[in-house]
């Protein structure tokens, strides 16, 4: 089974705070992506990366950053928490979409507030 | 640009009602089509999937159809259970790309 890990369910940080988010997959894939998650909004790409050190910046970039130093291993950085990025993050992972139709595995999300 | 418009919700059943979501896409070319679920506390699944035209999708008793005429990829279920309470999430994913866009999410409950 893929699994998609990340490394907190919940957490709570303060205003200007920076924050790691931390994500690792288990299947070898190519593919990793950051959304996050909000009512009436759906899913929303953040970054994504498809290979250790690359990068490219998805729909909403503006007040994070990410690093992939390992294939298994992909981080979202808020590098100065402010209110309105509480929320759902989602990380996911993927093969390299070489073919139509290839899936993306979720992980179960951290639900970041910011007080 | 490429979206994907889903219908709102929350949707409520009773169980054993016949469900529809439906689903509209904005792409050129020929886009796969998905159909993602949250259970309540994780993360999403995917549930079913379409590559082309005319394909129809299928899993666990949800059946969705690509229809390239209408741009749609309306999401149905005969006789929906309790179990099947869940926010469900239409996606695209446009030829040659490698990322997936995802419409609002339609909450569905069913009730006894």
């Amino acid at each position: 089974d893929v699994k998609v890990t990340q490394s907190s369910r919940y957490l709570v940080k303060r205003t200007g705070e920076k924050v790691f988010l931390e994500c690792v997959q288990d299947m070898d894939h190519e593919n990793m992506f950051w959304y996050r998650q909000d009512p009436g909004l759906g899913l929303r790409l953040i970054y994504f990366s498809y290979d250790v050190k690359m990068k490219e910046k998805g729909d909403i970039p503006e007040g994070y950053s990410v690093s992939r130093e390992k294939k298994e291993r992909f981080s979202l950085i808020l590098e100065s928490a402010s209110t309105n990025q509480t929320s759902m993050y989602l990380c996911a992972s993927s093969f390299i979409w070489d073919y139509k139709g290839r899936e993306q595995f979720f992980g179960p999300g951290t639900r970041l507030t910011v007080l | 640009g490429d979206s994907v418009t889903q219908m709102e919700g929350p949707v409520t059943l009773s169980e054993e009602a016949f469900l529809t979501i439906n689903c509209t896409y904005t792409a050129t070319g020929y886009p796969s089509l998905f159909w993602y679920v949250q259970y309540p506390g994780e993360g999403l699944q995917l549930l079913l999937k379409a590559t082309k035209a005319d394909d129809k999708g299928s899993n666990k008793g949800f059946e969705a159809t690509y229809r390239k005429e209408t741009t749609s990829f309306h999401l149905e279920k005969g006789s929906v259970q309790v179990s099947d309470s869940a926010v469900y999430f239409c996606a695209q994913q446009t030829e040659g790309g490698n990322k997936l866009t995802f419409g609002t999410g339609t909450q569905l409950k069913v009730e006894l």
